[in-house]
């Protein structure tokens, strides 16, 4: 049963365009959400981050976007870079002791 | 490099050997985490320690898999009489305590994982 959907298993953008990764959860208890990316036989890299008090958090090219209503948070990353590609994940934060339950991962390619 | 850092990078054993990987936590983080990650899955929590007391250990943690923490830096993840489906990456994540790290954004820092393959 997975509490952290990432429901497209990958993603195909035009290098200088804007990718959209998507994610929902199923528990409105959970406060904080993250994205972290992963290259192969790497550990995952943070990225940004957002807590349930904001609608949108910035970093560069990267843009997190949370509707608590619907559950749903989406990363934006505009301009798009070959280098951007690699597995996305959108753990949330499970309490106060930082437990992250993640999804499957989107794959997205960036393709020049 | 003051990132975390797990070794061996990978490991190939036959099943029923023993194994065991290191994690070197960032130095100032209190907080230290291993987590599991199988082909085509998300990284799945197994145990999260701060300072030198265990303090979670998911179900998937069978009998045969023991992590410590002796001193509050470094841990050990040992697993025994391995089997093939615990054939996985094992990654360590650490962080500094609270809900937010020194920069705001609660992330906790990954290693680069040990790859485990059973035979």
């Amino acid at each position: 049963d997975q509490q952290v959907k990432q429901n497209s298993p990958s993603l195909s953008v035009q290098e200088g365009r804007i990718s959209i990764l998507n994610c929902d959860y199923t528990n409105s208890m959970f406060d904080y959400f993250l994205w972290y990316k992963k290259y192969p036989a790497e550990g995952p890299t943070f990225l940004i981050s957002i807590s349930s008090i904001k609608d949108k958090n910035e970093d560069g090219r990267f843009t997190v976007f949370l509707n608590k209503s619907a559950k749903h948070l989406s990363l934006h990353i505009v301009p798009s870079q070959p280098g951007d590609s690699a597995v996305y994940f959108c753990p949330v934060n499970a309490g106060n002791n930082r437990k992250l339950i993640w999804g499957l991962g989107t794959s997205l390619a960036v393709n020049p | 490099d003051t990132g975390v850092s797990q070794n061996p990078r990978h490991k190939i054993t036959k099943r029923g050997q023993n194994v065991t990987f290191r994690c070197d936590p960032i130095s100032e983080h209190n907080r230290l985490y291993w987590y599991r990650q199988t082909l085509g899955q998300g990284p799945e929590f197994l145990t999260y320690f701060q300072n030198e007391a265990q303090l979670e250990k998911s179900r998937l943690l069978s009998d045969r898999f023991s992590a410590e923490r002796p001193k509050g830096s470094f841990s050990t993840l040992e697993i025994q009489r391995t089997e093939q489906g615990d054939s996985a990456m094992y990654l360590c994540a650490s962080s500094s305590g609270g809900l937010a790290g020194p920069s705001g954004t609660g992330e906790l820092f990954f290693g680069e994982g040990s790859r485990l393959t059973v035979l």
